[in-house]
């Protein structure tokens, strides 16, 4: 069975700091691809990134960046300088075989000014 | 350009009374999916399609109906709504990433 965990259910910060959000996944399978969905207030679930499961290079795009650990099987999400429009909840999710993707509880992240 | 489009955006029904949540969308993907999201709760997938095919989730009630007439549509047919039912319910494409609709925001009164 395919499960992710994040266990920071809400974490709140004051803009300019740096924030990290934990993302934790169980599967069997050796093949899988893991993403991060931003949901704003508005509700519509945006894309952030996708990694396979054999690509464990870490990726940085803005301020954004992604620390993938297979050992640890870790997908850590690192938000620099936060900005209050990163106020939103994030969403880490696992793929498995049969394009079936499963969801994190979110972490509800809100940037202070 | 929207790529994924769900029709209405909210919508409002009575118990019991039968409601149809639509998608469509202009990307010419294989697999379509419906999840259903609840307050403070991540989606559940509800179940989704790989062209004609057809793939129930187990714990999915009997409730949820849906149809694909062809490769840009597809539907989402609540039956009996009940109080439980109030949600957001999400449309996706995908090829190599999910691509989300806006979501239609259902009220069971």
């Amino acid at each position: 069975a395919q499960k992710v965990t994040q266990a920071q259910t809400e974490i709140s910060v004051v803009e300019k700091e740096d924030v990290t959000l934990d993302c934790v996944y169980e599967t069997r399978d050796t093949t899988y691809y893991l993403f991060w969905y931003k949901q704003p207030p508005s509700g519509e679930l945006v894309f952030l990134i996708r990694r396979n499961s054999f690509d464990e290079q870490n990726e940085i795009s803005g301020r954004y960046s992604w620390n993938f650990q297979k050992s640890t099987s870790s997908f850590n999400f690192t938000i620099t300088a936060s900005q209050v429009v990163d106020s939103a909840v994030y969403f880490c999710a696992l793929e498995t075989s049969g394009s079936r993707l499963t969801f994190g509880e979110g972490t509800q992240l809100t940037v202070n000014p | 350009d929207a790529m994924v489009i769900q029709n209405p955006r909210y919508q409002v029904t009575q118990f019991g009374k039968p409601v149809t949540l639509s998608c469509s969308q202009t990307l010419n993907h294989n697999v379509m999916y419906w999840y259903q999201q609840k307050s403070s709760q991540a989606p559940k997938l509800l179940f989704h399609y790989y062209d004609k095919d057809f793939n129930n989730e187990a714990d999915t009630p009997d409730n949820f109906q849906s149809r694909r007439p062809n490769t840009s549509f597809c539907f989402l047919d609540i039956r009996s709504p009940g109080l439980g039912d109030a949600a957001m319910y999400l449309c996706a494409t995908s090829r190599d990433k999910l691509y989300f609709g806006p979501g239609t925001r259902l009220t069971v009164l």
